[in-house]
């Protein structure tokens, strides 16, 4: 049973690029969050798709933005790269159902803006 | 005020004993909750999810949750090296995000 995956694993870009991170989920699973990890700090929820649509989204300007395919994959895209967008990205997959339900992470990427 | 808080650490227990980790949380409605284990550069790792209130325990891992006090615990039992990890706490079930603390670092002493 494969596991939620993640691509790239590292990242190193220059402020004022763009990136574009990728996210398989777990098998049998159709809900995508993305979440941003600073060093130190908790996950902090970015948005999450479910039927190819941006169900909600949390406190991220509109350069973070995203996708989710026919296959359930997704991408994270942000924008205009700030020194502050170093993190780890992550992603979780889940089941559809009720609010609250169990999110199973990637590995992650880890994005150097410098 | 946060809406999800964990006692700070770093938390150091000796191996065979048992390590108590605390979260509180502010939405009364919080539906699920969450531990999850994150090593030092790895992904978040899922250990334990509560719905209800009271104790529930799998292995040497219980979480207690307390929704009239908004608290949630976890306690591991006899706790070994490969323990040493953060533990995070994680919120769900008004919206559908989960919200997380910041996280307590604990370490098992051999």
């Amino acid at each position: 049973d494969a596991g939620v995956t993640q691509s790239p694993t590292h990242l190193i870009k220059t402020r004022g690029q763009q990136v574009t991170l990728r996210c398989s989920p777990k098998s049998g699973h159709d809900t995508v969050s993305w979440y941003q990890q600073a060093l130190g700090q908790g996950p902090q929820f970015i948005f999450q798709y479910y039927e190819e649509e941006e169900r909600q989204r949390g406190n991220f300007p509109d350069r973070f933005s995203g996708h989710q395919f026919p296959n359930y994959s997704s991408e994270l895209n942000v924008n205009a790269l700030l020194l502050g967008d170093s993190a780890l990205y992550l992603c979780a997959s889940s089941r559809p159902g009720s609010k609250g339900e169990t999110q199973y992470f990637g590995p992650g990427t880890r994005l150097l803006v410098l | 005020q946060k809406e999800v808080e964990q006692n700070s650490g770093p938390l150091s227990v000796p191996e065979g004993a048992i390590a108590s980790l605390n979260c509180t949380y502010s939405d009364r409605g919080s539906q699920s909750f969450f531990w999850y284990r994150q090593y030092s550069g790895k992904s978040p790792e899922l250990i334990m999810f509560i719905y209800s209130n009271g104790d529930k325990e799998d292995g040497r891992f219980t979480a207690q949750l307390n929704k009239a006090s908004q608290y949630v615990s976890l306690l591991i039992r006899d706790s070994q090296p490969s323990d040493s990890a953060t533990y995070l706490c994680a919120v769900g079930g008004s919206n559908y995000k989960l919200t997380f603390g910041k996280g307590t670092l604990l370490t098992v002493n051999p």
